[in-house]
């Protein structure tokens, strides 16, 4: 079974202070990590796709990178309107639906 | 593009009724999916459709019945519900290469 777990569960920072999130998983055949972003009350936003260890993928302020075992989302020099709950999602190889992490829910304060 | 449309937004219903909540992506998507997330909970996978088969039905109650009348659409039927199955339900179509998914917004489902 498919298992996804991420760090911290709440995240502060002030404006500008950059971290990392983290998502360990294990999953059999894996067949892409993936990182939304999901404001209250909506549906989550496609980010980034992970395929294989060493990947990494940029946006703006955010990076995700990957090892065999876990993924990392950076954000730098982070501003308010980047708060919400960051999701992390793996594909298996036995099963075509995500298996998702129960999120880092971030704040960003001016 | 990559838009999923959801419709409707909300719906609240008794738990003697029978509704019906739609979802559509024009981006030539081939599978299809229904998520049930509740508050301060990830989303859940109920139901995968590929190539308008049903592939993954994790084992979901009948009282929610799903159908995709074609490519582009996906309905799911809703029928004699209970108060815990109020939830936002989220529909999402994946790439064929890629493997993301791209998530509607969902409805917001109240059961009275």
């Amino acid at each position: 079974e498919d298992q996804v777990t991420q760090s911290p569960e709440a995240l502060r920072l002030q404006e500008g202070e950059s971290s990392s999130l983290n998502c360990s998983y294990t999953v059999s055949g894996l067949r892409g990590l993936f990182w939304y972003r999901q404001d209250p009350g909506k549906g989550p936003e496609f980010l980034f796709t992970l395929y294989s260890a060493g990947e990494e993928k940029e946006k703006e302020r955010l990076k995700a990178t990957l090892t065999k075992k876990e993924s990392f989302l950076h954000i730098t020099a982070p501003k308010p309107e980047d708060s919400a709950t960051y999701l992390c999602a793996v594909r298996g190889g036995g099963a075509d639906g995500l298996t998702f992490g129960k999120g880092t829910h971030l704040i960003i304060q001016p | 593009d990559t838009e999923v449309t959801q419709t409707p937004k909300h719906l609240v219903m008794g738990m003697t009724n029978k509704k019906s909540l739609k979802c559509e992506q024009h981006m030539g998507h081939r599978a299809m999916y229904w998520y049930k997330q509740k508050a301060k909970k990830p989303p859940e996978l109920m139901f995968v459709y590929s190539y308008e088969k049903l592939s993954i039905n994790e084992s979901v109650p009948s009282r929610f019945s799903p159908e995709c009348p074609n490519s582009s659409l996906l309905n799911l039927h809703l029928h004699a519900l209970q108060p815990e199955d109020s939830a936002l339900y989220l529909c999402a179509s994946r790439t064929s290469g890629g493997g993301e998914q791209f998530f509607g917004p969902g409805t917001r489902l109240t059961v009275l």
